[in-house]
């Protein structure tokens, strides 16, 4: 069975720019959460989607999107980057919404110039 | 605010021994706690779980040990191998809220 695909797995971009990212979930995993993941703030959520609604949100500012498909793919888009949005931001399905028992792909790695 | 503090930041443990990471929680509408586990260029996969109506959880060579009273949750990893040099996190969950992680623990098995 496949795992979570993430792509792409690494990006550049420059201050100003939109990145969107995509994830892939393990077949039948019906919700992705997003995660992202910094040396100094740690692992920090930032969405879950559910049968192609927005479910909760974490703390982090409106510039943060995302969206789920019919086919519980799913993508985040990060707008008017800053330095402090690199990182490796982290997908994670699982078979239903609110769960805490999740099933993360590698992540993309975003740096930001 | 930290919600969810983990401690020590970096182990180094000898082959063979016991490892065991801390974790202390603010939030009393947590009702799940589980622990993952981290390789270098991998995401995290989650290792063990517990849920606060029991003390103790054990899958192999993991144990989690729970103590609601005094909001605190260890893992106790036995026989550690180089194997099971990783980082570790541990994690809270409550309601409709995304997992909160703590800040993870470096492990190193030496041999």
């Amino acid at each position: 069975k496949a795992g979570v695909t993430q792509t792409p797995r690494y990006l550049i971009k420059t201050r100003g720019q939109q990145v969107t990212l995509s994830c892939s979930p393990i077949s039948g995993h019906r919700s992705v959460s997003w995660y992202q993941q910094t040396p100094g703030q740690g692992l920090q959520f930032l969405f879950e989607y559910f049968s192609e609604t927005q479910r909760n949100k974490g703390n982090f500012p409106g510039r943060f999107s995302g969206r789920q498909f019919s086919n519980s793919r799913s993508e985040m888009n990060v707008s008017t980057l800053e330095l402090g949005d690199s990182a490796l931001y982290l997908c994670a399905s699982s078979r239903t919404q609110n769960t805490g028992e999740l099933f993360f792909g590698e992540g993309s790695r975003l740096t930001v110039l | 605010q930290q919600q969810v503090k983990q401690s020590p930041q970096s182990l180094i443990v000898q082959k063979g021994g016991i490892s065991i990471i801390n974790c202390a929680y603010e939030n009393t509408a947590f009702d799940y706690f589980p622990w993952y586990q981290q390789f270098p260029g991998k995401g995290p996969a989650l290792l063990i779980a517990i849920r606060p109506d029991v003390s103790e959880k054990k899958e192999g060579r993991f144990t989690i040990s729970f103590n609601k009273s005094a909001k605190q949750f260890s893992l106790h990893i036995m026989d550690s191998q180089p194997g099971d040099s990783a980082t570790y996190f541990c994690a809270a969950k409550g309601g409709a809220d995304g997992l909160t992680f703590g800040k993870g623990t470096h492990l190193i098995i030496q041999p």
